[in-house]
């Protein structure tokens, strides 16, 4: 079974300063893992995968993420944030041998950039 | 840009009736699913369609729902007698099929919210 987890249901920060949005996972096998936003009373926007090579993968918004196989996690960040990212953020994997190709998600982290 | 949309935004039914949610998938993509988000809770999967079968549900994908893909444009998920914790916001999404099949990214409407009183 694969799951996901994100430790934190809120992350505030202020505008200009670094964000981290933490998930860790766990699969059986080699993982695709995803970050999606969703924005109030809006569906899941995608924002980034990884799914082999370099393990920083960058993705819209300027938002990007690392890839971590020893600490199973796959960290959301962003050098410096904007009101506008304020939203909902959720992880998910999928994994190699996943017949069904369904994604896993991570019970989602609230993040809150002041001005 | 294509996208994923879904019909209707918003469903309020009574415990017992028979709803149909919406979806027009993006057309060149292969894979389709629906997913669910109870308020204040997590997105789950509930089942994923491929090649006009489904190809995995989930436990809570049970004898009360089903789905079809009419048309060939459409693909609708039926809930036959709603029970008031059916009630959440249901996800449509669709992926195209990538050189590795598993490799490519999901993407989603913007939900049916369903309201079951």
């Amino acid at each position: 079974a694969q799951s996901v987890a994100q430790p934190e249901d809120q992350v505030n920060v202020a505008e200009g300063n670094p964000l981290t949005v933490k998930c860790t996972y766990s699969v059986s096998g080699n993982p695709y893992l995803f970050w999606y936003v969703q924005y109030p009373n809006r569906g899941l926007q995608f924002l980034l995968k990884y799914i082999t090579g370099d393990n920083l993968v960058k993705g819209s918004y300027g938002f990007e993420a690392e890839f971590n196989k020893s600490q199973t996690s796959f960290h959301l960040k962003k050098p410096s944030a904007l009101v506008s990212d304020s939203a909902l953020y959720f992880c998910a994997v999928r994994a190699l041998n996943n017949a069904g190709n369904m994604l896993t998600f991570g019970g989602g982290t609230r993040l809150m950039v002041k001005p | 840009e294509p996208e994923v949309t879904q019909t209707p935004s918003h469903q309020v039914t009574q415990m017992g009736q028979e709803v149909i949610l919406r979806c027009v998938p993006i057309s060149n993509h292969l894979y389709f699913y629906w997913y669910r988000q109870i308020l204040g809770q997590k997105v789950e999967f509930l089942v994923s369609f491929y090649n006009n079968e489904i190809s995995e549900k989930s436990e809570i994908f049970d004898d009360q729902f089903s789905v079809e893909r009419p048309d060939g444009s459409n693909f609708t998920l039926k809930i036959r007698s709603t029970k008031l914790e059916d009630s959440a916001m249901y996800f449509c999404a669709s992926r195209k099929s990538g050189g590795d099949r598993l490799n490519t990214e999901a993407f989603f409407g913007q939900g049916t919210r369903l309201t079951v009183v």
